[in-house]
Parts: C-alpha cells; structure tokens; sequence
C-alpha cells in the first residue's frame, strides 16, 4: 500500500531564505506526483505536477524534483516571502490510479 | 470559469440525519473525487468518479453514498448521519486519469465544512 511522508510537519523561516520541503513515497511505481498548496480554510490549488518521465518542473520561484528510484520529492522556494505562508501538500498516484496525500508540511514566513 | 464549486460550503447536522452535498465542474473533466480531510489524518478517498454514469469507492465509503448521473456534477450523500463524519469535505476533478494518457492535473473546490452533533 502506497504511502507518503512529509517531514516535517511544521517549519518557519526567515523572509528570503530559499527553503525546501520534502516528500517520501513508499512505491516507486508512481505515475505522477503533484505538489500543492492549502491556504487556512481554503481548498488546494495545484503548483506543479511531475510525470513520472520526468525529473523536475519549475514555475516562477518554485521547482519540483522527483527521484522515483529513491521514492522522494522536494519542493525548492527560493527567496521566500510571506505570502508563501501555507501548508504544502504532496500526493502521489497508487498502483489502482487512485491519488494518495501526505499530510503535508505547515509553512510559516517569518516578516 | 468558476472552476469547481461545492454547496453547502457550511451545514450542521444532528445524528441521524442526512443531507446531500452537490460538486459541480464546468472544465467538462471524465474524472471526479470526493475526500474528506481531518486533523492528523490527512486527505482521504471517499469515493471517486470515472465518467458520467460510473462511481467506485475509495479509501473510506462507508457511510456514504454518491451519484454521478450528469458528467458536471457528482454527489455525496450522506443517509444517516454519525458524529465521526464531522470533517471538512473537498470534491476534485481532473480530464484525465493519473494513469492514463495526459497530465490529469487535480483541480479542487473549496471545501464543505460539515459538523454532525
């Protein structure tokens, strides 16, 4: 049965450290892989996805690396700001296609 | 584009009780979900949806009942409602699968946030 860890589960940085949050999968057998943030009270909204062909995708400030051999992700912040305050979730697919979440990691940026 | 949209996004209930939550999408995807998600527990699969007509449970159905007889919208009903179903439920969609062709990017709705007394 798939799994995915996210450590740790709380972190705070400085305003404009770059940052990077991590993400184990127990399967390597994963068709994708999704990064995504959740604003208090609010739903997810995708950042970026990884197909499993792929090594890494970048947008803006933001790049995703998959290692499917090693069964880990990291999602790399650079120069981070407090509008990036969030909880950041990784979920990657089983083997009967259905999505599997980790329980993500709390960001906080301190001003 | 509104995207996907859930009603009720707020609704308090008493046991034994049941109610309908309705999951709308207007991005004409195949592929729907519903999850509800918990303190420490993370995002779980109640039941999902792979094209108009089709439903099949998920990591945690039972308690729970869906249809999907439109390709737009997908219900959760809930026919007699627990205590333990308290929790805040998100509805997701996607055009593809993430196993098939395509990205399957995940697209979600803001959450209907459900306490039962």
């Amino acid at each position: 049965k798939q799994e995915v860890t996210q450590i740790p589960a709380a972190l705070s940085v400085p305003e404009g450290e770059n940052l990077v949050l991590n993400c184990s999968f127990t399967d390597s057998a994963i068709y994708n892989l999704q990064w995504f943030r959740q604003d208090p009270g609010k739903g997810l909204t995708s950042l970026l996805l990884i197909q499993s062909s792929q090594r890494e995708q970048t947008s803006g400030r933001l790049n995703a690396s998959l290692d499917k051999s090693s069964g880990r992700s990291t999602l790399y912040i650079a120069a981070s700001q407090p509008g990036d305050s969030a909880t950041y979730l990784c979920a990657v697919s089983d083997r009967d296609d259905k999505i599997i979440f980790g329980k993500g990691t709390r960001l906080h940026i301190l001003p | 584009n509104a995207g996907v949209t859930q009603t009720p996004k707020f609704r308090v209930l008493k046991t034994g009780q049941s109610m309908t939550l309705l999951c709308a999408q207007d991005m004409n995807h195949e592929y729907m979900y519903w999850y509800r998600q918990d303190p420490g527990m993370g995002l779980r699969l109640i039941h999902y949806s792979v094209g108009e007509g089709t439903t099949a449970k998920g990591e945690v159905p039972d308690g729970y009942n869906v249809s999907r007889l439109k390709k737009q919208n997908f219900l959760l009903g809930l026919e007699s409602a627990a205590p333990s179903q308290t929790s805040v439920y998100f509805c997701a969609s996607s055009y593809y699968p993430w196993g098939g062709i395509g990205t399957g990017e995940l697209f979600f709705g803001e959450g209907s946030r459900l306490t039962v007394l």
